[in-house]
């Protein structure tokens, strides 16, 4: 079926410290978009990565998709505690359909 | 309007009794999706609209749940004879075209439902 598994489920960092997070599908994707929500609201558009191998830049967050357009990262840089949240990616497939990901839930200690 | 609409905010529903989740989107756009988002969890896809077509009814997860589009803009979630399960957030979400065409979709606040 149509799923995108996303890990890890959470990550507790020290404020300054690295953070990553996964997302898989078992089928091709035809973009990946990435969104973040913050505790009590709702999911906020990040980027949208479209082409094989791609890789986007916002400040502190690159993303990358995969060669194989089924796998996709966020890597935040130093992270701060304006970047708490949950961080989901949500595949696009050929029928129109998105499915996000169970997300990764960031906590940051200063 | 501005943004994605959802009314109610909070709905706080008897076990058994129905409800009716509605979803203004952005004017113009094309697709909408209803998601099911439970405490600490993801948003599980329902279904999609291209305009008033429901492409795709799968994520529903019994036959108490309804949805409809009819006019290609505003969209009703119907849930039937509620049961302690179908407490979450109902979000819903529009774009404007879809998905697989890149373009971002726009996320309303939520519906929480709680049945009791």
């Amino acid at each position: 079926g149509q799923q995108v598994m996303q890990i890890p489920q959470y990550q507790h960092v020290q404020e300054g410290e690295d953070f990553t997070t996964y997302c898989n599908s078992s089928t091709t994707l035809s973009n990946i978009q990435w969104y973040k929500q913050r505790p009590g609201g709702h999911p906020v558009f990040l980027i949208q990565l479209v082409k094989s191998g791609e890789v986007k830049k916002q400040k502190r967050l690159t993303f990358q998709f995969g060669e194989a357009k089924k796998n996709s990262s966020l890597h935040i840089t130093a992270t701060q505690t304006t970047d708490v949240g949950t961080y989901f990616c949500a595949g696009g497939f050929n029928n129109n359909d998105m499915r996000f990901g169970a997300g990764t839930r960031l906590t940051v200690k200063p | 309007g501005a943004g994605v609409s959802q009314s109610p905010r909070y709905k706080v529903a008897k076990r058994g009794q129905d409800v009716a989740l509605r979803c203004d989107p952005i004017s113009g756009h094309v697709s909408l999706f209803w998601y099911q988002q439970a405490l600490g969890q993801g948003p599980e896809f329902l279904t999609y609209f291209q305009n008033e077509a429901q492409l795709d009814k799968s994520g529903l997860p019994s036959d108490r749940f309804f949805a409809e589009r009819p006019e290609g803009s505003v969209s009703t979630l119907k849930i039937q004879r509620t049961q302690q399960e179908d407490s979450a957030v109902y979000l819903c979400a529009s774009s404007e075209t879809g998905p697989s065409l890149n373009t971002e979709a726009f996320f309303g606040q939520g519906t929480r439902l709680t049945v009791v």
